[in-house]
């Protein structure tokens, strides 16, 4: 049980362009997600918190308008990474919670190379 | 502010050869502390939940323990396949985010 898949495992883009990556709950209902950002040899960085329904919270130094979030069912967010550059790459890890649960559990995470 | 700190950053040990990873907490209020375990170029899985001073859970060789200031991750009689870096975070009663320590690595040397 509680299972988080995300899609892509990895994805590599051109300057400028916009990337989506999903992140799901597959055995349970995610009243809460959160993006982390994971630098080589560093631990996770909280990105944003997002309640289904609601906007999303953005973590201090993380640009909103950077960094679309979107939580429109109980299973499903997405995080669009708008404009892409090359200081965006880095590892993206989402993690689901339901007030049943209390564990965040997290997905395998996404690989983001911006060339 | 919450702050967690793990220590060591690395540690290698042989295989057989039992130890303990600390993860130090300062937090107003304390809901729960987890650990995690990450392989590279994958996400964090769920070991344990520890709530309060004196609990203790066990999972295989995995044995983690809780103080007022500090939790344990005890490992005994390591295998290779326990070679991972193991996260330590926090969650204060006030909210649901997690503070992560910056891991420690460990290696298992067959």
């Amino acid at each position: 049980g509680a299972v988080v898949s995300q899609h892509p495992s990895r994805v590599i883009c051109k300057s400028g362009t916009s990337v989506k990556i999903e992140c799901r709950s597959l055995d349970f209902q995610a009243t809460t997600m959160f993006w982390y950002r994971q630098f080589p040899k560093q631990s996770l960085m909280l990105m944003a918190t997002s309640n289904e329904g609601s906007k999303a919270t953005y973590e201090q130094g993380v640009e909103k308008d950077k960094f679309l979030i979107n939580h429109a069912s109980l299973t499903l967010s997405t995080l669009t990474v708008t404009s892409a550059h090359p200081e965006d790459s880095s590892f993206y890890i989402c993690s689901a919670r339901d007030l049943g649960l209390d564990t965040q559990y997290f997905g395998p995470g996404t690989r983001l190379t911006v060339l | 502010e919450d702050q967690v700190t793990q220590s060591p950053e690395a540690l290698r040990l042989q295989e057989g050869e039992s130890s303990s990873l600390n993860c130090s907490y300062t937090v107003s209020g304390l809901r729960g502390l987890f650990w995690y375990r990450q392989d590279p170029g994958k996400g964090p899985e769920f070991l344990f939940t520890l709530y309060s001073a004196g609990e203790e859970k066990e999972k295989e060789r995995l044995k983690a323990t809780l103080t007022k200031k500090e939790s344990f991750l005890h490992i005994t009689a390591p295998k290779p396949e326990d070679s991972a870096t193991y996260l330590c975070a926090v969650e204060e009663t006030s909210g649901s985010r997690l503070t992560f320590g910056e891991g420690t690595q460990l290696t298992v040397n067959p």
